[in-house]
């Protein structure tokens, strides 16, 4: 079953502007991991955030994490037309298995 | 990052053959591997995880005998679909994960699966 779940489940916004995506799970986990996925495509790594940690940032990336909620956010700044894809988090627990949520598609127009 | 290589690409394969899929470690050993299937605009679904040298452990509702998994080095696992229907049409991704960097994987491309 899908641990995570991911809103809004798509996204289309315009060049230059921010996209915010959040993913919601269920049980205690060891770190969580954004991908982003290109249609057809395997998945690219994007950024881990540990339990212990609160908020986390990559280039344009940053990343947030509220364990007493169990969410977790992802916020890509000034946005590019190649940042159109498809964004799944995944939860590793403590066995190390990744559980994977249902993904939000982001469509960047220029 | 590490790189995970998978092959093949894409396959097109008839009913009822069996189809191999690989998955290498380029330059790290890979203490454990995953596989998954993803359907048309789904997420991934986790299939199986496997060990080196060991059996793979299958999710609930994956066939082990349908969907064979062979990890036999530190560097190679393979994923063999066996007696393929058209049902099996999907996206194959594999994941690899080291002793060094326990709990980030490292992902193949993936492979196109089409039974005909």
């Amino acid at each position: 079953s899908q641990q995570g779940e991911e809103d809004p489940q798509a996204l289309s916004i315009q060049e230059g502007e921010n996209a915010t995506m959040n993913c919601s799970y269920k049980t205690s986990i060891n770190n969580l991991q954004w991908y982003r996925q290109n249609s057809g495509r395997g998945l690219v790594h994007l950024i881990l955030i540990r339990s212990n940690e609160r908020e986390k940032h990559s280039g344009r990336l940053r990343v947030t994490l509220d364990t007493s909620k169990k969410s977790s956010s992802l916020l890509i700044t000034a946005s590019r037309a190649a940042d159109t894809a498809s964004y799944f988090c995944a939860t590793t627990d403590s066995w190390g298995k990744l559980q994977f949520g249902a993904g939000t598609q982001v469509v960047v127009t220029p | 990052g590490a790189v995970v290589s998978q092959h093949p690409s894409w396959v097109i394969c008839k009913s009822g053959t069996s189809v191999k899929i690989e998955c290498r470690s380029l330059d790290f050993q890979a203490t454990t591997m995953f596989w998954y299937r993803q359907f048309p605009k789904q997420s991934l679904m986790l299939m199986a995880t496997s060990n080196e040298g060991s059996k793979a452990t299958y999710e609930q509702g994956v066939e082990k005998d349908k969907f064979l998994i062979n990890h036999a080095s530190l560097t190679l696992s393979t994923l063999t679909v066996t007696s393929a229907h058209p049902e099996d049409s999907s996206f194959y991704i594999c994941s690899a994960e080291g002793a060094g960097n326990r709990g980030e994987a490292f992902f193949g491309q993936g492979t196109r699966l089409t039974v005909v």
